[in-house]
Order: C-alpha cells, then structure tokens, then sequence
C-alpha cells in the first residue's frame, strides 16, 4: 500500500495571509489526525476525524480549522497566519481500534514557513 | 490536563551500550504509548508500543516498560548501534474512539561510533 502522502511539502506565506494543506491517508484508513510540530513546542495534536467529522480538538485558536472528505482525504487550513505558525505540520493516518491495530501512520509532513 | 514528560532531552552514548528514555504521563485513563523514532528530515515511525494490560514488550533489541501504578514507561535499546541515532518520541493515548496522541518532548539519542 502506498503511505501517507502530503502536499505540498513546502509552502512559503506571509502574515496575514491563510494556508490549505492536503492529506492523503493509507488505502482503508478513515482515521486522519493532524500534528504540528516545532523545535520549541515538540509534535502536538491539532484535531482528528474520522468518516468526515471532527472527533476531537487540540489546544489550538480557531484559526486553525480542517475537514476530511469521503474518501478520507483530509485537509487542514490555517488563516490570518501568523510568524508563530511556522512549523512543520504532520498528518497521520490510522484504521479502526478494532483490527487491533491502533498504529498511527505519519506522513512526511508540510513544512510551513511564514515571513 | 494530559501531559506527558520524557528524561533525558539529549543521551549521548558508545556504540554498544545500553540506552533508557524515560517518560510519565498525568492521564491515569491512558492506556496505549507507542514510541516513535524520527531521523532527521523524515517522517516519525513506530519502534514499539505497549498497551496497559501489559508490563513489558520486547522486539530485539528493543524493550519497552510500563509501570501504570507509577504511570511511567520506559525505552531501552540495547547493544546500540550509529543507525540508532535519532530523535525519540514518547506518546500517550486513550484507548477510546479518539486517536489523540499526547507526545513527550522528544530525547536526541547519539550513538558513538
């Protein structure tokens, strides 16, 4: 199976402006999470869905908002940017707690500069 | 709120040795911690993790430990070797219809040659 991909890989904005990323999970996975991380705040959690709805939230401003469409897909956007969301910003994919599996699969992450 | 903390932030050893990292966690309805291996520019990928109803897994030269009284789980590598160097993360989740990974801070780990 192909592995989580992401685009794009890189993305240079300015403050102010807003930011779409893009996920693609595993084949069959219906779980995507979202992390972002950064050399002072380590990896953490933004949000997570599951079959289009949000199943939990982070400790992140409502600028940071995502979706996930039926085939799982998911994007996550970020608006009026600010210098502080540079980072890198890592999508996971995961299959259902009950094939006993609860692996999550990152993908190689999008890393956001903001100038 | 969830927290999880993770000892040492940078190991240094001789290829060879033996490696620990250290992590707790405050949420006592945790029940699954994997650990995550993340070389540099690539993609976090998991080593190992362990389950609650379970003290301690081995994969080679890999172990993990669990103590839920103490709420505390531990890394250890063993005979280490220079493809070992990474950084380490640490995680904690509940065992629930969320996939929430709360992440320690991450250990550097060099290995010698």
């Amino acid at each position: 199976k192909a592995g989580v991909t992401q685009t794009p890989r890189y993305l240079i904005k300015t403050r102010g402006q807003q930011v779409t990323l893009s996920c693609s999970p595993i084949s069959g996975h219906r779980s995507v999470s979202w992390y972002q991380q950064t050399p002072g705040q380590g990896l953490q959690f933004l949000f997570e869905y599951f079959s289009e709805t949000q199943r939990n939230k982070g400790n992140f401003p409502g600028r940071f908002s995502g979706r996930q469409f039926s085939n799982s897909r998911s994007e996550m956007n970020v608006s009026t940017l600010e210098l502080g969301d540079s980072a890198l910003y890592l999508c996971a994919s995961s299959s259902a707690w009950t094939s006993g599996s609860p692996e999550q699969f990152f993908g190689p992450g999008t890393r956001l500069t903001v100038l | 709120g969830e927290n999880v903390e993770q000892h040492p932030s940078t190991l240094s050893v001789q290829e060879g040795d033996s490696a620990v990292i250290k992590c707790t966690y405050s949420d006592s309805a945790s029940n699954y911690f994997p650990w995550y291996k993340q070389e540099l520019g690539k993609r976090p990928q998991l080593i190992i993790d362990i389950r609650s109803n379970v003290g301690e897994k081995k994969d080679q030269r890999i172990a993990v430990t669990l103590n839920k009284t103490a709420k505390h789980f531990s890394l250890h590598i063993t005979e280490t070797q220079p493809e070992d160097s990474a950084v380490y993360f640490c995680a904690a989740s509940r065992m629930d219809s969320s996939y929430k990974l709360i992440f320690g801070s991450g250990t550097r780990l060099l290995v010698r040659p």
